[in-house]
């Protein structure tokens, strides 16, 4: 158990809907990253935020959003749904800012139909 | 544009043998590297990392070699066990940069008896 969790861990939705994915970090981590993993890919980084403030963006939609609360959970918007966005979607923690060692929830796989 | 790729989408193995796991990467700023484990089901799990200023560094069974000049490192198994069956991502950092790994599409190991 690495500490770090995500749910739901299923999500089924037609495309065009809205999603939400939520992510408990491990207890004392600031740093939130989410991944995106589609079939065949590797880990696609999407966002870091890092004690409730934005560090880092990667390949990330204009579609999605993401938010650290004071409490230091995350969530992932998804929104205007295509069938390419079902993927499994990770969100680590970490509480080093140098050589960062992630610690990865179990993800929530997103299908979108 | 894959900077970090691990050319070998699956590995069979005997138990008791040596697996070699390899993987290149392009950016010349990477200057850490990790290896992750993922099992079905589950999130990555850090399995032992490298710094670029080391060749090699050892845990247990698990061997990391980071050869600099051919921009290649590769993770070593010995011996390899049913356990170690699994999808293992290589992944690189960049100090000085907004700290966010760079993964690899991850090569699935199954060690068979």
């Amino acid at each position: 158990d690495s500490g770090v969790t995500q749910t739901p861990k299923h999500l089924i939705t037609a495309t065009g809907q809205r999603v939400t994915l939520r992510c408990s970090p491990r207890s004392g981590d600031l740093s939130v990253y989410w991944y995106q993993q589609s079939l065949d890919q590797g880990l696609q980084f999407l966002i870091q935020y890092y004690n409730g403030e934005e560090r880092a963006k990667g390949n990330i939609l204009e579609r999605f959003s993401a938010q650290q609360f004071p409490d230091l959970h995350s969530e992932l918007n998804l929104s205007s749904l295509e069938l390419g966005d079902s993927a499994l979607y990770f969100c680590a923690s970490s509480s080093t800012q140098v050589h960062e060692k992630l610690f990865f929830g179990s993800g929530t796989q997103l299908s979108v139909l | 544009d894959q900077q970090v790729k691990q050319n070998s989408p699956s590995l069979s193995v005997q138990e008791g043998r040596i697996s070699i796991l390899n993987c290149d990467y392009t950016n010349s700023m990477f200057d850490y590297f990790l290896w992750y484990k993922k099992y079905p089901a589950e999130g990555p799990t850090f399995l032992i990392s490298i710094s670029s200023i080391k060749d090699k560094n050892e845990d247990g069974r698990f061997t990391v070699f980071l050869n600099k000049s051919a921009k290649h490192l590769s993770l070593h198994i010995v011996p390899s066990q049913p356990g170690d069956s699994a999808v293992y991502f290589c992944a690189a950092d960049h100090t000085g940069t907004a700290s966010k790994l760079t993964f690899g599409t991850g090569t699935r190991l199954q060690v068979t008896l």
